[in-house]
Formats: C-alpha cells, structure tokens, sequence
C-alpha cells in the first residue's frame, strides 16, 4: 500500500537559516512525489514534484527537493528561510503505474522566527 | 487563468441537515478529484471523475455521500444527512489528463464543514 510519512508535526527555525521539512514514502511502483504547501486561510499551492531524471527538484519561492531511491525520502530545503515561508507543508505520493490519486502525508507545521 | 473555484469557502451545519459544495475545475480539465482532510490528519482521496464518469470512489467514506459532474465541467459533493465526523475540509483538485501522466493535480481552497 502506499503511504507518506512526515515525521515531524512542527520545525522550528530561525530567518535566514537553511530549513528542512522531512518526507518518507512507501509505493509499489515507481513514484511520482509532490510537496504543496498551504497559506493560512488558503488552499494547497504546489510547489515541485519529482517525476524522474535528476534527484534534485526545484520548485517555487526557492525551495527545493531531493529524491533519494534508496532511503525512500522526499526531503523539502531551502538554503535560507523567510518568515513569509510559515506554512502547512505536505508531502504526496502518486503510483504513476497504477493510479491517479495521490496520498498525502499529516502534513508538517513550519514556523520561521524573526 | 482561473485557478480551481470551491463554494462556499465555509459552511456549518447540524447533524442531520444535507450540505452541497461545489468545485469548479480549470476550465479544459477533464480530471477532478475531491479530498477531505478532518482535522489534524492525512489529507484523504475521496473520488476522480473523468469528464462526467467515476473514475475511483473507492475513497467515498459511505452512501450519505454523493458527487455528480454532470456534462463535465463542474462537480457538486452532497452530504446527505450530515453526521459530526463529516466534519473537516474538502478540497478539490483538477489535472489535464489521466493514469501515468506527469500532470500536477491543482487544488482550490477547499470548504471548511461544521457539522454541530
């Protein structure tokens, strides 16, 4: 069965520090991953996604994303965070053989402090 | 270009009452999803239309749950009676074309539902 786990509910970090916001993934087949984010008071942007090619995804307002195949992880980075990055930050997973509907993980809480 | 439309942005309602929400996909999107996603957890698969035929129900969480896309544009989800545990935000999503392909699926602002 496919699941998305992120481990942390809340990551703390300072403005201007590097931020990471952890994704682990489960799927039979080959994945596509995607991380959205979510505004308060607003509804999920996509940010990037991983189809195939190089491990390294870039994506919008400077984050990015490294697929790693043997550890099954999706980690989402940016080298230097903004207060305007306090978000909700989900991970998703899609079996691109089987289906079309994408499995989400609980979702990570980032707060970024001036 | 408009981005994925939902009505209404918030709804509260009592057990029992029947709620209507609707999405409205990018227009020339001939795949729409609804997710739900209560409180605190997983945001969850409800269904996928193609045009206006069920693609995958099989997240639909029981019969009180109905979603038409009549003529293949836009898409209603009827909560018929609501009960508490309804209660969350539904999203809905809109992608170009179907199984295998790289599109992005595109999320509107979901509805908030109270069920009191």
């Amino acid at each position: 069965a496919q699941s998305v786990a992120q481990p942390e509910d809340q990551v703390n970090v300072a403005e201007g520090n590097p931020l990471t916001v952890k994704c682990t993934y489960s799927v039979s087949g080959n994945p596509y991953l995607f991380w959205y984010v979510q505004y308060p008071n607003r509804g999920l942007q996509f940010l990037l996604k991983y189809i195939t090619g190089d491990n390294l995804v870039k994506g919008s307002y400077g984050f990015e994303a490294e697929f790693n195949k043997s550890q099954t992880s999706f980690h989402l980075k940016k080298p230097s965070a903004l207060v305007s990055d306090s978000a909700l930050y989900f991970c998703a997973v899609r079996d691109r053989e089987r289906d079309d509907k994408i499995i989400f993980g609980k979702g990570t809480r980032l707060h970024i402090l001036p | 270009e408009a981005g994925v439309t939902q009505f209404p942005s918030h709804s509260v309602i009592e057990k029992g009452q029947t709620v209507t929400l609707r999405c409205d996909p990018i227009s020339g999107h001939d795949n729409l999803y609804w997710y739900r996603r209560v409180m605190g957890k997983e945001i969850k698969f409800l269904l996928h239309f193609v045009k206006e035929s069920k693609q995958d129900e099989s997240g639909m969480p029981n019969n009180r749950f109905l979603a038409e896309r009549t003529g293949g544009t836009y898409s209603t989800l009827k909560v018929q009676p609501a009960e508490l545990e309804d209660s969350g935000v539904y999203f809905c999503a809109s992608s170009q074309r179907t199984v295998s392909s790289t599109d992005t699926q595109y999320f509107g602002p979901g509805t908030r539902l109270t069920v009191l």
